[in-house]
Formats: C-alpha cells, structure tokens, sequence
C-alpha cells in the first residue's frame, strides 16, 4: 500500500513553461485535494475533487487546471508558469475527515 | 471551527513520553479534535482524533478533558524521528476535500539525544 504517490520531488520552471505535477493514491478514496504551501505559511486549497469526473476551485485556484478521469490519479497542471508560483504542492486523499499526503513536489519557477 | 492554542516550540528527550497540549475552549459538540505533524519538508501526517472520549493508536495517545477545552497528545516512547511541528486541529468530522485545512502554527517538538 503506496498511500499516495507524487512526481517528481523537485522541479524548476521558467516563467511561461507548463507542466503536469502527478497525484496518485491506492487507498480508493474518493476525495482527493491540491495544496500549496508556502515558506512558513499554512496549506492552501488550490483544487480538490470528491470523485471521478467531479472537480471544484479551492482557495487559490488561478493558474492551475485539474482532471479527474480515475479514482487513482489527480494530476495538477500550471497553464503558464509565474514566481509566484514557487511553493512546495501537496496532494491530499481523504477518507472520513482523515487527510493523507504525499511527499510533496517542490516547485521553483525563475 | 474553533480556534485553537498551542506552545511554539517543545522539547523532550528522547525515550520519554512527549506530552503536547492544546486549547480549544470555544470548541462545538460537534467537532472533534484532530493532530497532525509535520516532519521538515514532507507532506503532513495524520496521527489521530477523537471527539470526549480518550483515544489511542499505534502512533500515540490522545486526552480530552471532560469539559473538552483541552487535549493532550502523548507520544508514549519519543524517538528523534518524532521531531517535527505538531498541529492541533478542531474540526466538524467530515470530508475536507472541499474545505480549507487551517493548520494554524502548532508546536515544535524537538526529541533530544
């Protein structure tokens, strides 16, 4: 059991570059969430899905696109890459108000 | 939700029981209090919760106080993996997929050789 699974670790972008941030879980949990978390800040909702096919905004959605085409996978993409964008993302599987993470992807766009 | 209060920062030497506390005076009957932890630079980790009664699991052990205006989280035998910034969340016990996840600040507790 996996638990979830995120690629890659570490990435660098340049301004305007696009990309595909990976999010997988084995659990079969329906829930399943992006977060980015900024240098000593809190998590923040980017977007979150509550099953195949459902998709909704969080907090901070701007920039970012999702899919949920399997209950397994819910990638994350940066349409066009900004600084601000620089943070480490996590993604989340939830089960009943338990949250689980993945290992996190560090992303630093210059 | 309610708020919740925590020390910044814990120490505990290694081998002991960790204790970490938390406020939540203005807590609901519905919510439950929640721990995570957050080990430098990995995504957190859920550890426990519990609504009034006490709970345990193989990570650790959690006590709320009869009026439920506190908790305590033991850590029953420290390690120096256990060092990380532990976050006390109260919350209605639901599915946060579309809810913010407010960690607020939490405690670092640093295990001592």
């Amino acid at each position: 059991n996996a638990g979830v699974t995120q690629t890659p670790k570490f990435q660098v972008l340049k301004t305007g570059q696009s990309m595909t941030l990976q999010c997988a879980q084995d659990m079969n949990h329906e829930y399943m969430s992006w977060y980015r978390q900024d240098p000593g800040m809190g998590l923040r909702l980017i977007h979150y899905s509550v099953g195949a096919g459902i998709t909704d905004q969080g907090e901070v959605p701007n920039g970012y696109n999702v899919s949920r085409s399997t209950t397994e996978d819910f990638p994350l993409r940066l349409l066009s890459a900004a600084p601000s964008q620089t943070s480490v993302y996590f993604c989340a599987s939830t089960r009943g108000g338990e949250q689980y993470f993945g290992p996190g992807t560090r992303l630093t766009v210059t | 939700d309610a708020k919740t209060t925590q020390p910044p920062s814990m120490d505990c030497a290694e081998g002991r029981a960790a204790n970490l506390p938390c406020n939540h005076s203005t807590i609901s009957g519905n919510e439950y209090v929640y721990w995570y932890r957050q080990i430098h630079s990995q995504g957190p980790q859920y550890i426990i919760h519990g609504l009034k009664n006490n709970e345990t699991n193989e990570m650790a052990s959690l006590i709320i106080t009869e009026d439920r205006k506190s908790s305590t989280l033991i850590l029953p035998h420290a390690t120096l993996r256990d060092t990380a910034v532990y976050y006390c969340i109260v919350r209605v016990n639901r599915n946060f997929g579309n809810e913010k996840l407010t960690f607020g600040t939490g405690t670092r507790l640093t295990i001592i050789p």
